[in-house]
């Protein structure tokens, strides 16, 4: 079975700092994996996916993730944190062709 | 811009009732899940439809069933309501992606609806 798991519910950084946000995966197939991000009140947007080829990927807002088969690991990242990027991000597995199984969620607090 | 869009917010039912949660997508999008989201849980998917009249159980689905009648509307059903049951729920849709797995995995979700059971 497929499943993802993020390290650390709650980060906290200040603004200008460096985001690393962790997910770990596991799955018996090559994985799609995604990046989804939640802001305050709304629903959840895609921010980045990764499915073949270049391992790093880059999404919206600045941010990226590297996929790392030796360590299955699929974290994300952004060199200087912006107290818009505060919101809660799911790291999530593609399975068979339309199932996503998500995490359990990040919450991203960025201090002045 | 696609849009989904989940009839209510917020709503407080009490127990017993029966619920009923309205997801509707202009987009003509086959697929559309019903996901429960809760404090270190993430997202558990409860039910999800690859057409109209099809149904799927997810992971969760005990206590909920789910109507697709239309294309573009997917009911989420709580039979008797319970106080377990008080939830973010979050409705999403995707196209058929399935001869083109590059492309799957993209949801548009609505912005939710928070039921208060009491």
């Amino acid at each position: 079975a497929q499943s993802v798991t993020q390290l650390g519910s709650h980060v906290s950084v200040s603004e200008g700092a460096l985001v690393l946000l962790r997910c770990n995966y596991s799955s018996s197939v090559p994985p799609y994996l995604f990046w989804y991000v939640q802001y305050p009140n709304q629903g959840l947007q895609l921010l980045l996916k990764y499915t073949t080829g270049a391992t790093l990927v880059k999404g919206i807002n600045g941010f990226e993730a590297e996929f790392k088969k030796s360590e299955t690991s699929f974290h994300l990242t952004k060199p200087s944190a912006h107290m818009s990027d505060a919101a809660e991000y799911f790291c999530a597995v593609l399975h068979n062709t339309d199932k996503l199984i998500f995490g359990t969620g990040t919450r991203l607090q960025v201090f002045p | 811009d696609v849009k989904v869009t989940q009839s209510s917010r917020y709503l407080v039912k009490r127990t017993g009732e029966k619920v009923f949660l309205e997801c509707v997508q202009d987009m003509d999008h086959e697929n559309m899940f019903w996901y429960r989201q809760d404090p270190g849980l993430g997202l558990r998917l409860i039910y999800f439809s690859y057409d109209v009249k099809m149904k799927e159980k997810g992971d969760i689905p005990e206590g909920y069933s789910v109507s697709r009648e239309k294309k573009e509307r997917f009911s989420l059903i709580l039979e008797s309501a319970s106080t377990n049951q008080t939830s973010m729920y979050l409705c999403a849709s995707t196209p058929n992606r399935r001869w083109d797995r590059d492309l799957a995995g993209e949801l548009f979700f609505g912005e939710g609806s928070r039921l208060t059971v009491l």
